[in-house]
């Protein structure tokens, strides 16, 4: 069964942390990983994917992967109090198209 | 660019009763999927659409929800008889293709059965 492993938190980080996520996955022929922000009663919106071993970044936002330890993580660098969410990790594999959500990480940055 | 489009926001039944969900997907997407989010936990996919075929409702719980995409646009999910585990969020999505990276997600639809 594929699985993608969250804890649920809550993450409380200070403002300006470096705030840390994580996520492992028990399914290794999943090749492409997702990250969706969530805030509280809206949808789900995409900030991040990641496909190959090693990190990614993209303004404050950095996803590693590593495939070997089979977990991923996304590191927001100068966390403000507006990144205060549910972080959705999500994994697909090779064989489908559909990601595999996990339960989410609540982030509280707190000023 | 118009996002997916879904309605109604809020729904509150009664359990036995039956509900309908309509979503219009971003204009020219494909792809559409309808997914189960119960508070607390990640979205679910019930069901994927290619075009107006079904590719996956492995998930789709088929003696009591149903789900179409007519003319490979709009499409709408029905749940009858409802059942208080039921109460969830539902979610529309679309995307270009199967193979895209990520997808837009709807506003969703907030059911409460009591």
């Amino acid at each position: 069964q594929k699985e993608v492993e969250q804890n649920s938190g809550p993450l409380s980080v200070p403002e300006g942390a470096i705030a840390s996520l994580n996520c492992t996955y028990s399914d290794r022929g999943s090749q492409s990983f997702f990250w969706y922000r969530q805030y509280s009663g809206k949808s789900p919106e995409l900030i991040m994917f990641i496909y190959s071993n090693g990190d990614k970044e993209d303004g404050r936002f950095t996803a590693q992967l590593n495939k070997a330890s089979q977990y991923v993580s996304l590191l927001i660098r100068d966390s403000q109090p507006s990144d205060s969410a549910t972080y959705l990790c999500a994994g697909r594999t090779g064989g489908s198209y559909i990601p595999t959500f996990g339960r989410g990480t609540s982030l509280i940055v707190h000023p | 660019e118009a996002g997916v489009a879904q309605s109604p926001r809020y729904k509150i039944i009664e359990k036995r009763q039956s509900v309908a969900f309509w979503c219009n997907p971003i204009s020219g997407h494909a792809t559409l999927y309808w997914y189960q989010q119960i508070l607390g936990q990640g979205p679910k996919l019930l069901i994927q659409f290619q075009n107006n075929g079904v590719v996956d409702d492995s998930q789709l719980p088929k003696d009591r929800f149903s789900a179409e995409r007519l003319k490979g646009v709009d499409s709408t999910l029905k749940i009858q008889p409802a059942k208080l585990e039921d109460s969830a969020v539902y979610l529309c999505a679309s995307s270009l293709g199967q193979g895209d990276v990520g997808y837009t997600f709807g506003s969703g639809t907030r059911l409460t059965v009591v």
